[in-house]
């Protein structure tokens, strides 16, 4: 199983501050999805990038919402101005060619106060 | 969009035990995912299926892929306290703009008592 690491692994952070969780993948890893999970739900779909350009994005998603690969390694999502809302587990899950599944990053803990 | 349907909630048993679990969809997905979930961490896959009608096992866990490929249930056979644990069913889409991304049901919560 191939070993991916998140950064921060928690974050504390007041509404309307910007927040970039970063997530460094081991492989040659194609495909980025992440996703969020709130405490106690179920894990949900927020976006997918392939080829330095987002393939879809959920309702979730939104103008507050970015990622992007700034130096083909790192693969970063951005809040630009958090909510209390967005307090959550943040999932990195890289997929490279030739695998058939996507396996999850430990994930940051974002606590927006 | 897409909505799995994962029962049961949570299970209550006594170690030992066998545990089933099974996920139901309205749509089609071309892969089946069991993942477990331990407090503070990531989803770790259990059980990956690829074909309709293809049972797998990983030990002591057994998974199937429906026919329609629209249902999957999960099996744990002599569970033990290691087993505790939130299961989660996921399914992924395989083409077009939706390729890899994994819709995940709600959840089952197990509890497995010494």
């Amino acid at each position: 199983e191939p070993e991916v690491t998140q950064t921060p692994s928690h974050q504390v952070t007041q509404m309307g501050q910007e927040v970039i969780l970063r997530c460094v993948p081991i492989s040659n890893h194609l495909y980025f999805y992440w996703y969020r999970q709130i405490l106690g739900q179920k894990v949900e779909f927020l976006v997918s990038f392939y080829n330095n350009e987002i393939s879809e994005k959920s309702e979730i998603f939104d103008d507050q919402f970015s990622v992007e690969r700034p130096d083909g390694s790192n693969f970063t999502l951005k809040i630009r101005s958090t909510k209390l809302e967005d307090s959550a587990m943040y999932f990195c899950a890289p997929q490279a060619p030739g695998e058939e599944t996507q396996y999850f990053g430990p994930g940051t803990r974002l606590l927006v106060l | 969009g897409q909505q799995l349907n994962q029962s049961p909630q949570s299970m209550f048993i006594q170690e030992g035990e066998d545990v089933s679990m099974n996920c139901t969809s309205s749509s089609i997905f071309n892969t089946w995912l069991w993942y477990k979930q331990e407090p503070g961490e990531g989803p770790v896959l259990l059980i990956a299926l690829y074909k309709a009608g293809e049972l797998t096992s990983n030990g002591r866990l057994t998974a199937q892929f429906g026919i329609t490929r629209k249902d999957s249930f999960l099996n744990i056979s002599a569970s033990i306290p290691s087993d505790v644990g939130i299961y989660f069913c996921a399914g992924q889409n395989a083409g077009g703009t939706s390729y890899g991304k994994l819709t995940f049901g709600q959840g089952t919560i197990l509890t497995v008592h010494p």
